[in-house]
C-alpha cells in the first residue's frame, strides 16, 4: 500500500482480555517495527522484524506480549491478559533496507492503535 | 548501547521567533540521525535525516539540523516559527550496522504563542 496501515485505530478492552493489533506495512518494505507510546512518554521499542531473520524481541516488556509477521508482510501484535498499564498508543513502522536505495533505512509510521484498558 | 537525550521537555516560543531543539546521542560510531514531528492525534512524520556527507541538512517545513560529531549533537533549528509548528518533536538514532535499531528521545513539546 501507499502507507503503513494500522487497525484498529482505537480499542477499548477490559482488564484481563486479550487484544490483537494489526499492521500492514508499505509493500516491499522488509523491516517492520513496533513501538509503544505512553501518555507523555517517548517511543519505547518493542520488537523488530527484518526479512526472514529471527525477530529482535528485546523490547517486549513481558511474556504477555508477542508478535508475528506472516509472509514477510502483515504483522500482528498480541497482548494477553491486558493490564491497565498496557494502555498506550501502539505504533508500527516499516522501512526498506540496503545501501544506496533512496529512502532506505527511514522509518515510515502508521497512525497508531490507541489501546485503553479499563 | 545507543541512547538519545532531548533535554527540553517543553519549549514555548512566539510566532516568528527562531527555534532550536536540542538532541544529544550516544553511539560508538556515526549513526543515522533523524528528526520526526508528531502533531496532535497524528502519526510521526519525518522532518529530516542525516546519513553522511554535509553536516547541515535541510528538511521539510523550513527546518534544518546540524550534526556535530564533537558534541554528539543533532540540534533542530528553524529561523521563524509558525503557529502550525506546534507539535511534539522526536530525535532518533539509527544504528548503521547489525539490526538497524532506532532509538527515540522522549520528545520536546513545542508551544507557539500568537
Amino acid at each position: 500500500g501507499a502507507g503503513v496501515s494500522q487497525s484498529p485505530s482505537n480499542k477499548v478492552t477490559e482488564k484481563g482480555k486479550d487484544v490483537e493489533l494489526r499492521c500492514d506495512p508499505i509493500s516491499g518494505h522488509t523491516a517492520l517495527y513496533w513501538y509503544r507510546q505512553s501518555l507523555g512518554q517517548g517511543l519505547e521499542f518493542l520488537i523488530y522484524f527484518q526479512g526472514n531473520s529471527a525477530p529482535d524481541k528485546s523490547g517486549l516488556p513481558s511474556d504477555r506480549f508477542s508478535a508475528e509477521r506472516t509472509g514477510g508482510s502483515v504483522s500482528t501484535l498480541t497482548i494477553q491478559r491486558t493490564q491497565q498499564e498496557d494502555s498506550a498508543v501502539y505504533l508500527c513502522a516499516s522501512s526498506s533496507s540496503g545501501t544506496g536505495e533512496a529512502g532506505a533505512n527511514v522509518l515510515t509510521f502508521g497512525a497508531g492503535s490507541r489501546l485503553t484498558v479499563l | 548501547a545507543q541512547s538519545v537525550t532531548q533535554p527540553d521537555i517543553h519549549i514555548t516560543v512566539s510566532e516568528g521567533a527562531s527555534l532550536e531543539l536540542r538532541c544529544n546521542y550516544s553511539y560508538g560510531a556515526t549513526p543515522y540521525l533523524f528528526w520526526y514531528v508528531q502533531s496532535p492525534g497524528q502519526g510521526l512524520q519525518l522532518l529530516l535525516k542525516y546519513f553522511s556527507g554535509d553536516t547541515l541538512v535541510q528538511g521539510i517545513k523550513g527546518f534544518e539540523a546540524e550534526f556535530k560529531r564533537s558534541q554528539s549533537s543533532f540540534n533542530l533549528r528553524k529561523p521563524s516559527v509558525h503557529w502550525s509548528d506546534a507539535a511534539e518533536y522526536f530525535c532518533a538514532v539509527g544504528t548503521t550496522s547489525g539490526t538497524y535499531k532506532y532509538i527515540f528521545g522522549t520528545g520536546t513539546r513545542l508551544k507557539v504563542l500568537a
